[in-house]
């Protein structure tokens, strides 16, 4: 079966940086997945990792580590439109049947 | 241009009642999803369709049913409403059931059942 770690919220300034973690357990692994979704909106897809390492995306960021079951999300120079949650996911080993975590919401503030 | 489009956006109904909920995709993708949002806001996979075929079936209640007319519906019908089936339901799509593709979902359908 798949368990999926993520802090419930965080808060952050706008203009700093903020890095939301997420752990998982996995029977099998076929990458990670973070998504965005505003409060009363659709989820959307942010970024997809299957190696060890970061990708970088504009202000967003994912890291990998697969031997430690460990992602991350970084944004940088945070936007008040930044405050949304976000989902961390993974897929299991045989067709599509993503598995959320419960989300990190994140608020920026002032 | 929309999507993943499902209506319709807010549905209220009575206990017992039953319901129908639609979702089109015009991404051309193969793969359709079906979750339900909770108010823990727990996001969990309910059934999955490729090419108009039944690939996954999460353990859903028997009065949930999904129908796929062709591989850009697919709609979902609830039976006998219960008080517990009041979420948010989202469709997705994604170009194939494989496990690096992304999900693009629809707006959701906020039920409340009364």
């Amino acid at each position: 079966g798949q368990n999926i770690d993520q802090p419930t919220e965080m808060t952050a300034t706008e203009g700093a940086i903020v890095q939301i973690n997420c752990t998982y357990q996995t029977s099998g692994f076929n990458g990670l997945f973070w998504y965005q979704q505003h409060a009363g909106e659709a989820p959307t897809f942010l970024s997809y990792n299957v190696l060890d390492g970061l990708e970088e995306k504009g202000r967003f960021s994912s890291f990998l580590s697969r031997s430690k079951g460990y992602s991350y999300l970084l944004l940088k120079e945070l936007q008040m439109k930044d405050s949304a949650s976000y989902l961390c996911a993974v897929p299991p080993g045989t067709a599509s049947k993503l598995t959320f975590g419960t989300g990190t919401r994140l608020q920026v503030t002032l | 241009d929309t999507a993943v489009s499902q209506t319709p956006k807010y549905l209220v109904t009575q206990m017992g009642n039953d319901k129908s909920i639609k979702c089109e995709q015009n991404l051309g993708h193969d793969t359709m999803y079906w979750y339900k949002q909770d108010s823990k806001k727990f996001l969990k996979i309910m059934f999955s369709y490729n090419n108009k075929e039944l690939i996954i079936n999460e353990t859903v209640p028997n009065r949930f049913s999904p129908k796929s007319p062709d591989k850009a519906h697919l709609n979902l019908h609830i039976n006998s409403l219960e008080l517990g089936d009041s979420a948010v339901y989202f469709c997705a799509s994604s170009q194939d059931p494989g496990e690096d593709q992304p999900q693009h979902f629809g707006d959701g359908t906020r039920l409340s059942i009364l």
